[in-house]
This record gives structure tokens, C-alpha cells and sequence, in this order.
């Protein structure tokens, strides 16, 4: 089992609409998360951190934490174009400061 | 969010020269630095810790003696892949952490061709 999994995708949504996006961990213990936006050829920016159950909004980017079935998800409404990226999951854990990674999602936003 | 540069951020080299990469924090003070590889339409690859004024951390299955990592300040890292071969060809990607947050803020990346 992976330490941080997400679907591949590519996650298709048409313009307007919301994407939802899913990422499971592993490690119980893990404290901190956060979701990154890569698009191809660049390297990635932090979109958003979480670190306590429940949701966190930022714009039109929410991130939602539940550690008990321990999945962090991220929605992201009223999709445009430039939207389309793949997009990391990041799970820190509880002893040391490095940052594990899911091997993210690719997101398809239509026109 | 803080900013972080590196330079180059292409470089093309011959097989068996060394090439180094620089990961600056611009606008805050870093004490551990990250570097990661990745390849085409893979998921980051933690290489090593690296730790300011102390001897970097690297992961399982990383030369150290072929990825040497420098931390000599708080705002400047360096990477030098020594003799280079085709294989490492990659994506690679510093990161650092501002110290105030758990949050890792990325550099633009390297992009390294061996020829």
C-alpha cells in the first residue's frame, strides 16, 4: 500500500462545474496536509494546507480533512480552463518534516 | 506565500562533467532545504534533507557521492550532480520551509539534459 494514494485521473470536468478530488494516507499519526497545483513542465505551488478535521476554504478551493477515515479531498468550483493541472496531495508526518507525496491527480477542465 | 529561486534553470551538459544547481530563499530563512527529482509524468522524488551548517540527509538509494548537497547559509543550497550520465537526466525541484509553518514552498525547478 502506497503512503499516499490519489487516483491518476485524467479527472474531466466541464467548465463551471466543481471538481472533487480524493487522497487517502496511510500513517495514522500524520498531522499536516496540503494539496499542490503542478502544471506540465513547471514545478509545483502550494494551493492549500489543512491540518485540522473539517473544512477549509480558500477562494473557490475547498479542502476537507477527515483523519478518523483519514482522506483529505480537495473541491475546486466553478472550474475553468486554467484549472487543468495535476494536483499533489502532500502528507506530512508526525516525526521529521519531510513531505510525502500522492502521485497526483490530472485534472481536465473542458471548455 | 515565500519565495524560492533556482538557477539555472535549464542547463544541457556532456556525460562526465559535474553540473551544480542553486536553491535560494528569497524573503525568509530557510534551515532545511529539499531537493527532488522527477521524471516525465512521475510524482516527486524526495532526494535529501538538507540541513543548514550540517551534513544533508539523503533517502534510500541516493549517492551521496554522486548528489552533493551544500547548506552553507540560511538562504542558499546547492545541488552538484558529479559526472553526470544520461540516467540523470530529470526535473529537479528544491523546496523550503519558511520555519514559521509546516508549509513547503517550491522553486521553479532545473530542467537537466546529459547528452
Amino acid at each position: 500500500q502506497k503512503e499516499v494514494e490519489q487516483n491518476s485521473g485524467p479527472l474531466s470536468v466541464p467548465e463551471g462545474a466543481i471538481a472533487s478530488l480524493n487522497c487517502t494516507y496511510s500513517d495514522r499519526v500524520s498531522q499536516s496536509f496540503f494539496w499542490y497545483r503542478q502544471y506540465s513542465g513547471k514545478s509545483p505551488e502550494l494551493i492549500m494546507s489543512i491540518y485540522s478535521n473539517g473544512d477549509k476554504e480558500d477562494g473557490r478551493f475547498t479542502a476537507q480533512l477527515n483523519k478518523a477515515s483519514q482522506y483529505v479531498s480537495l473541491l475546486i468550483r466553478d472550474s475553468q480552463p486554467s484549472d487543468s493541472a495535476t494536483y499533489l496531495c502532500a502528507v506530512l508526518k508526525a516525526a521529521g518534516n519531510k513531505l510525502t507525496f500522492g502521485g497526483g491527480t490530472r485534472v481536465l477542465v473542458k471548455p | 506565500g515565500a519565495v524560492v529561486s533556482q538557477h539555472p534553470s535549464r542547463v544541457i551538459c556532456k556525460s562526465g562533467t559535474s553540473v551544480k544547481i542553486e536553491c535560494r530563499s528569497l524573503d525568509f530563512q530557510a534551515t532545511t532545504m529539499f531537493w527532488y527529482r522527477q521524471f516525465p509524468k512521475k510524482s516527486l522524488m524526495l532526494m535529501a534533507t538538507s540541513n543548514e551548517g550540517s551534513k544533508a540527509t539523503y533517502e534510500q538509494g541516493v549517492e551521496k557521492d554522486k548528489f552533493l548537497i551544500n547548506h552553507a547559509s540560511l538562504t542558499l543550497s546547492t545541488l552538484t550532480v558529479t559526472s553526470a550520465h544520461p540516467e540523470d537526466s530529470s526535473f529537479y525541484i528544491c523546496s523550503a520551509g519558511s520555519g514559521t509553518s509546516y508549509e513547503q514552498y517550491f522553486g521553479p525547478g532545473t530542467r537537466l539534459t546529459v547528452t
